[in-house]
């Protein structure tokens, strides 16, 4: 099973500052087959990153993925105030799915 | 647009059995793979089980397999799970999750439902 490691665990930022979250994980991710979710309180999870660096659909283009084998990363160029939740990597190129623990991202 | 709902969820005791229910609509359900994803309270989120846009593969997390049964009905456009032996870890919030394909496996989930509770306690 592949573990999925985020960092920070808790991230605080003001609004306008650039955000990076890290994922990674124990062995390669197969094909960069790596998703971001994003979920707030009381929510469930949306998609906002697939094959680590496509946005999903509505996805704002200041959110960017990189990253290959077991080193990703999400960014954030520039912090908008509905910007801030819980940030899941996932990985689905091996078998079972993993998420990450995730981070927190808050307001400073 | 599509929505997935889920429902059936609630209090059982231990060693108990329930069936959760996610009615799907907004896409064509019989061409995509379907998941379960659970989330305990304040934790993280972790993968349940998939099954294959035609019912033909089954997968399932270790910590469930056995003990949990995916399916669906196409021409209800209708997911299932059938919880038997819970235990008190099995306390989650359940979501139903698309598949972004309909292929053998799951893949990343583009679309979730808003979850149903099930809580295992005496």
């Amino acid at each position: 099973e592949i573990v999925l490691t985020q960092s920070p665990g808790t991230l605080s930022l003001s609004p306008g500052e650039r955000a990076t979250l890290s994922c990674r994980a124990s062995q390669s991710v197969s094909s960069s087959y790596l998703a971001w979710y994003q979920q707030k309180p009381g929510q469930a999870p949306r998609l906002f990153m697939y094959g680590a660096y496509n946005r999903a659909t509505g996805i704002p283009d200041r959110f960017s993925g990189s990253g290959s084998g077991t080193d990703f990363t999400l960014t954030i160029s520039r912090l908008e105030p509905e910007d801030f939740g819980v940030y899941y990597c996932q990985q689905y190129g091996s078998s079972p799915i993993t998420f990450g623990q995730g981070t927190r991202l808050e307001i400073k | 647009q599509v929505q997935l709902v889920e429902s059936g969820g609630g209090v059982v005791q231990p060693g108990g059995s329930l069936r959760l229910s996610c009615a799907a609509s907004g896409f064509t359900f019989s061409s995509y793979g379907m998941n379960w994803v659970r989330q305990a309270p304040g934790k993280g989120l972790e993968w349940v089980a998939f099954i294959r846009y035609d019912g033909s593969n089954k997968y399932y997390a270790d910590s469930v397999k056995g003990r949990f049964i995916i399916s669906r009905d196409n021409s209800k456009n209708t997911l299932y799970l059938q919880m038997n032996s819970l235990r008190a870890e099995d306390t989650a919030v359940y979501y139903c999750a698309k598949d972004s394909t309909g292929g053998n496996w799951g893949y990343y989930f583009d679309y979730w439902g808003q979850g149903t509770l099930v809580t295992v306690s005496s």
